[in-house]
């Protein structure tokens, strides 16, 4: 099925241990986005790309990396895992960053790091 | 920096029941989203508003941008269980950012 699948469904860290949250789509999106989703505080964009090669910060960067050397997948690196990234990441694409078709999200990875 | 915030942030209403919930900010917004997420899931689109003063009605949902488009709403008619979830709006605003708003979790009660 067309869509943005996003893997691991869930992990567990320990503080200081680094991972890579996987996120590829296969409808030729050109923007995709990262996003943490904690209680009380929506959804809140952690890095963007507007196509491949290209990214840039969102609201809440500091310690995370992403690089976009395909269309299609839009990796998210945890540098050194801290108790403050425990939170639920959202994956999403679209065709531009305020496409009226909305954007497409994964089902979420749910981070705990201990 | 939150920009758009979303109220009540929860409500729980019997079946049958109608409610509104309420997107605001202090910028304008050139288009707003209203997205429906369900446990577990993401978020799915539910309309996009272009321009102030529209309203549009998906069944029971109507939504509307506001004149000065710095503000939306969410109004269900006779709300179903099938209705419970997250709703959030999402709009891009200053930083040429896409921002989404704090959320409103619905309970509808069988």
């Amino acid at each position: 099925n067309a869509g943005v699948t996003q893997t691991p469904k869930f992990q567990v860290l320990k503080t200081g241990q680094s991972m890579t949250l996987q996120c590829a789509q296969d409808m030729n999106h050109e923007y995709m986005s990262w996003y943490r989703q904690d209680p009380g505080m929506g959804l809140r964009l952690i890095h963007y790309s507007v196509g491949a090669g290209i990214t840039d910060q969102g609201e809440v960067p500091n310690g995370y990396n992403v690089s976009r050397s395909t269309t299609e997948d839009f990796p998210l690196r945890l540098l050194s895992a801290a108790p403050s990234q425990t939170s639920v990441y959202f994956c999403a694409s679209s065709y531009s960053m305020m496409d009226s078709g909305g954007y497409t999200f994964g089902s979420g990875t749910r981070l705990t790091v201990v | 920096t939150q920009l758009l915030e979303q109220s009540p942030q929860f409500l729980s209403i019997q079946e049958g029941e109608n409610l509104t919930v309420y997107c605001n900010s202090s910028s304008v917004f050139s288009s707003l989203q209203w997205y429906r997420q369900e446990p577990g899931e993401g978020p799915v689109l539910l309309v996009t508003v272009v321009t102030g003063g529209e309203v549009k009605k998906l069944k029971r949902l109507t939504f509307q941008f506001g004149d000065a488009r710095k503000d939306s709403s969410l109004h269900i008619t006779a709300a179903q269980t099938g209705d419970t979830g997250l709703y959030l709006c999402a709009g891009v605003g200053t930083g040429n950012q896409f921002y989404f708003g704090t959320g409103t979790s619905l309970t509808v009660i069988p």
